[in-house]
């Protein structure tokens, strides 16, 4: 049972336009939720979270939005660099567990 | 600030083979820990946590076993490797202490032949 998805397998997007990663989730106990970003060979590094008493959190050119009614959070990266070319990784935990619950991985490719 | 180290970085052993991955953090006390793994071209699974010493929690029937033998260290074992047990191992640490956030070693890419 896949609690946390991300559809998109892979994007690709070109240099200085939006990426838009999705994310759904089933878990309606899911309260906090996290994107992290990996590259190939390295562990992942935590990128942005959100609570769920939230809609949008923002730290530089990373935003996240979350969309409760519709179990969505979503990544939005603006302007897009070379360097954000990896595999993000959502997550989502809720309160009392000291688990997350990872999505499967969307590679992004940023086109110079 | 904290750190987390993981080793070996890379690891090929034969079928039937033991294994053993250690991590340690530091720069921090009690954290709780955690083991991964990713398959190629697949997410994050979770193997193993510990919200203490000698306290382990397994996520998934498997032939892998964790440790725990003191606070800020965290061993993966097998007695005896299969071929599906490849993959790349990842060991986290959290603060546990109302936080979410998970932080990754740099982890161990294993091959078994």
């Amino acid at each position: 049972d896949q609690q946390v998805k991300q559809n998109s397998p892979s994007l690709s997007v070109q240099e200085g336009r939006i990426s838009i990663l999705n994310c759904d989730y089933t878990n309606s106990m899911f309260d906090y939720f996290l994107w992290y970003k990996k590259y190939p060979a390295e562990g992942p590094t935590f990128l942005i979270s959100i609570s769920s008493i939230k809609d949008k959190n923002e730290d530089g050119r990373f935003t996240v939005f979350l969309n409760k009614s519709a179990k969505h959070l979503s990544l939005h990266i603006v302007p897009s660099q070379p360097g954000d070319s990896a595999v993000y990784f959502c997550a989502a935990s809720h309160f009392g567990n000291e688990k997350l619950t990872f999505g499967t991985g969307t590679r992004l490719t940023i086109i110079p | 600030s904290q750190t987390i180290h993981q080793w070996p970085a890379t690891l090929v052993q034969p079928v039937g083979s033991p294994l053993s991955l250690e991590c340690t953090v530091e720069g921090t006390s009690n954290p709780n820990l955690y083991w991964y793994r990713q398959a190629a071209g697949r997410g994050l699974q979770l193997l193993f946590y510990s919200v203490g010493i000698g306290q382990i929690s397994s996520e998934v029937p498997q032939n892998l076993s964790a440790s725990r033998p003191q606070d800020r260290q965290f061993i993966l074992s097998s007695k005896k490797l299969l071929l599906s047990d490849s993959g790349f191992y990842l060991c986290a640490w959290s603060p546990g202490t109302a936080t979410y956030e998970q932080y990754f070693g740099p982890g161990t890419r294993l091959t078994v032949t």
